[in-house]
């Protein structure tokens, strides 16, 4: 079975501390991709990152950065420095393969900077 | 100009009434999804499309159907509404190269009463 995990379901912070948004994923395959989006408060989807189930190089992209560990299922993403713009719906999410290349989502982490 | 697009972006409408979501792409990606987001729930598959003659079903396709009119449309049709499909559906698509992202048109805030 597919299955994305983000148990934080919202995170609230002060602007200019690190968050991080935790991301766990189940799959059987040995080929997969993983997935990034940020949903703002406009409402629409904004990719991110990718990444695939055989480049565990973790990286860093400005304040933004991604934890890859395939030990642990874990798809890990920080913000440094938060900012009040961050603040938007997160969405992690698995590639799968059999149900045509679509994509299956997380429930998403709801993250709030507040000045 | 957007590479997807949805119409409408807002709709309203009762219960029973035939509704259909429209998806337009000028990124040439032959295949083509149609999500559906409720609070909390993330977003889930109801539809996709490899090309105009292959439609498959998704995790949540019960009260939905679909159309591939061109390789470019992909339209979304709830034959009569119900209120619990009331929700935000987003189209999307992507290219034939797995490792590659979908693209998201803007979504369709659709409320049934």
């Amino acid at each position: 079975a597919q299955k994305v995990t983000q148990a934080q379901t919202e995170i609230s912070v002060v602007e200019k501390e690190d968050v991080t948004l935790d991301c766990v994923y189940e799959t059987r395959d040995t080929t997969y991709y993983l997935f990034w989006y940020k949903q703002p408060p406009s409402g629409e989807l904004v990719f991110l990152i990718r990444r695939n189930s055989f480049d565990e190089q973790n990286e860093i992209s400005g304040r933004y950065s991604w934890n890859f560990q395939k030990s642990t299922s874990s798809f890990n993403f920080t913000i440094t420095a938060s900012q009040v713009v961050d603040s938007a719906v997160y969405f992690c999410a698995l590639r799968v393969v059999n149900s045509g290349y679509a994509l299956n989502f997380g429930k998403g982490t709801s993250l709030l900077v507040t000045p | 100009d957007a590479d997807v697009t949805q119409t409408p972006r807002n709709r309203i409408t009762k219960t029973g009434k035939r509704i259909m979501l429209e998806c337009s792409q000028t990124k040439g990606h032959d295949r083509m999804y149609w999500y559906r987001q409720d609070p909390g729930l993330g977003l889930r598959l109801i539809y996709y499309s490899f090309d105009v003659k292959d439609i498959n079903k998704g995790e949540i396709s019960d009260g939905y159907s679909v159309s591939r009119q061109a390789q470019a449309k992909f339209s979304l049709s709830l034959e009569s509404a119900i209120p619990n499909q009331t929700a935000l559906y987003f189209c999307a698509t992507s290219d034939g190269v797995s490792y590659n992202e979908q693209f998201f048109g803007p979504g369709t805030r659709l409320t049934v009463l």
